[in-house]
């Protein structure tokens, strides 16, 4: 079984930049998550959807984050513009349903310049 | 929301001791307690969770304690290997908030 999957894993741009995430979460999995990890800090969770429903995001900065998961499989993280503390991994997760056995991705590392 | 502290944030043990790992928590909504480890530059991975009808699990050299009473759940690993050498998360499900790691170090 192929586990989740994120792109691209590594990622550099300058600030006031735009950049996306891409995640493919575990078949079957209806529950995903997307957390950001700053270094040497446990993961912070930014938004986590049941099916195609954001149903906790409230640590999601909404000036400049958007999230979205379309027919609620894949899911998209936009940050616009990027500012020089948005450095961090961002790791995206998926479980069949909350309160289950989380599934973490290898994350992307990104790099505001 | 949720709120989950972990103690202590670095531990040094020699090769063969074991190893504590305590968290608490805030909400008592929360009713699963996941423990990860993370070694340097990769993922998160699993290693052992309780759930809050449970009071205690075991996997092999590695445990978990659940004092639903206190709201605190606890990591014991036995018999510590160097492979062991990692940062180690606990989690507590009601807004899946994170504690903030212990490193711990198992020296040979």
């Amino acid at each position: 079984e192929a586990g989740v999957v994120q792109s691209p894993r590594y990622k550099i741009i300058e600030k006031k930049q735009p950049v996306a995430f891409w995640c493919n979460p575990i078949s079957g999995h209806n529950t995903l998550y997307w957390y950001r990890q700053n270094l040497g800090q446990g993961p912070e969770l930014l938004i986590r959807y049941e099916n195609e429903e954001a149903v906790d995001d409230s640590q999601l900065p909404k000036d400049r984050f958007s999230a979205e998961r379309l027919k609620g499989v894949d899911s998209t993280l936009k940050i616009q513009p990027a500012e020089l503390g948005d450095s961090a991994v961002y790791l995206c997760a998926s479980s069949l349903d909350d309160s289950d056995t989380q599934y973490f991705g290898p994350g992307t590392r990104l790099t505001v310049l | 929301g949720e709120n989950v502290e972990q103690h202590p944030s670095t531990l040094s043990v020699q090769e063969g001791d074991s190893a504590v790992i305590k968290c608490t928590y805030s909400d008592s909504a929360s009713n699963y307690f996941p423990w990860y480890k993370q070694e340097l530059g990769k993922r998160p991975q699993l290693i052992i969770d309780i759930r809050s009808n449970v009071g205690e699990k075991k996997d092999q050299r590695i445990a978990v304690t659940l004092n639903k009473t206190a709201k605190h759940f606890s990591l014991h690993i036995t018999e510590t290997q160097p492979e062991d050498s990692a940062v180690y998360f606990c989690a507590a499900s009601y807004d899946m908030r994170f504690g903030a790691g212990t490193r711990l170090t198992v020296k040979p």
